[in-house]
């Protein structure tokens, strides 16, 4: 089975800095993918920034980019230039190649300061 | 081109009623997905639908919850008997014809069911 697991509950930044959020996960799968997902306080969920397992290079997606650690099972999600728009819960995903059912992490919740 | 649509946003039920939401999925899209999230928790995977056929309901309970999506119309995620645990929020996400590898899933805004 597949597990996810963030570690941090909650974090805070300060406005325009940059910020890592830390995810690992538990799979035998050689190919699959990895999701950063946001959910606001609106409850809407969010898709941040996705990763094949494939891929060597790291997503990046505006200021949002990622490092994959393959080896390592890793996928952290780091934001530059925090926005105050950024404050939510942020989820880590894996799904396997081929399949639909996403594993979710607990989530962490990040505040922005001004 | 509108996105997921749950309904009710926000659903009050007593213990032992029954509670039914509704998922309309993006125009096009064929598979829908239900999850569900407890408080403070991630979302949970439930059931994998396509029209008129359940794919995988591994993450269902086994009794009390159903769903369906049939050829016309919303999906439908019914949980009958209602109990305090089911209080959550059940978000269904879309996406089109898996061709191979990955589909993005697409969620809507949720059904945040109260059990009084």
């Amino acid at each position: 089975a597949q597990t996810v697991t963030q570690s941090q509950p909650e974090m805070s930044v300060q406005e325009a800095e940059t910020v890592t959020l830390s995810c690992t996960y538990d799979t035998s799968e050689s190919n699959y993918y990895l999701f950063w997902y946001k959910q606001p306080p609106s409850r809407q969920m969010i898709l941040v920034i996705r990763q094949e397992a494939y891929k060597q290079q790291n997503a990046t997606e505006n200021r949002f980019s990622v490092n994959f650690q393959k080896a390592a099972k890793s996928f952290s999600l780091k934001i530059s230039d925090s926005q105050l728009g950024d404050t939510a819960m942020y989820f880590c995903a894996f799904m396997k190649n081929n399949n639909n059912d996403m594993r979710f992490g607990a989530g962490t919740r990040l505040t922005v300061k001004p | 081109n509108a996105g997921v649509m749950q309904n009710p946003r926000h659903l009050v039920r007593r213990r032992g009623q029954e509670a039914r939401l509704r998922c309309s999925p993006m125009k096009g899209h064929s598979h829908v997905y239900w999850y569900r999230q407890l408080p403070e928790e991630g979302l949970k995977f439930m059931v994998y639908l396509q029209k008129e056929n359940i794919i995988d309901e591994s993450g269902m309970p086994k009794e009390r919850f159903s769903a369906e999506f049939p050829k016309e119309g919303p999906s439908i995620l019914r949980i009958q008997q209602v109990v305090r645990g089911d209080s959550a929020a059940y978000f269904c996400a879309s996406s089109t014809t898996i061709t191979g590898g990955y589909n993005e899933q697409f969620f809507g805004p949720g059904t945040r069911l109260t059990v009084l």
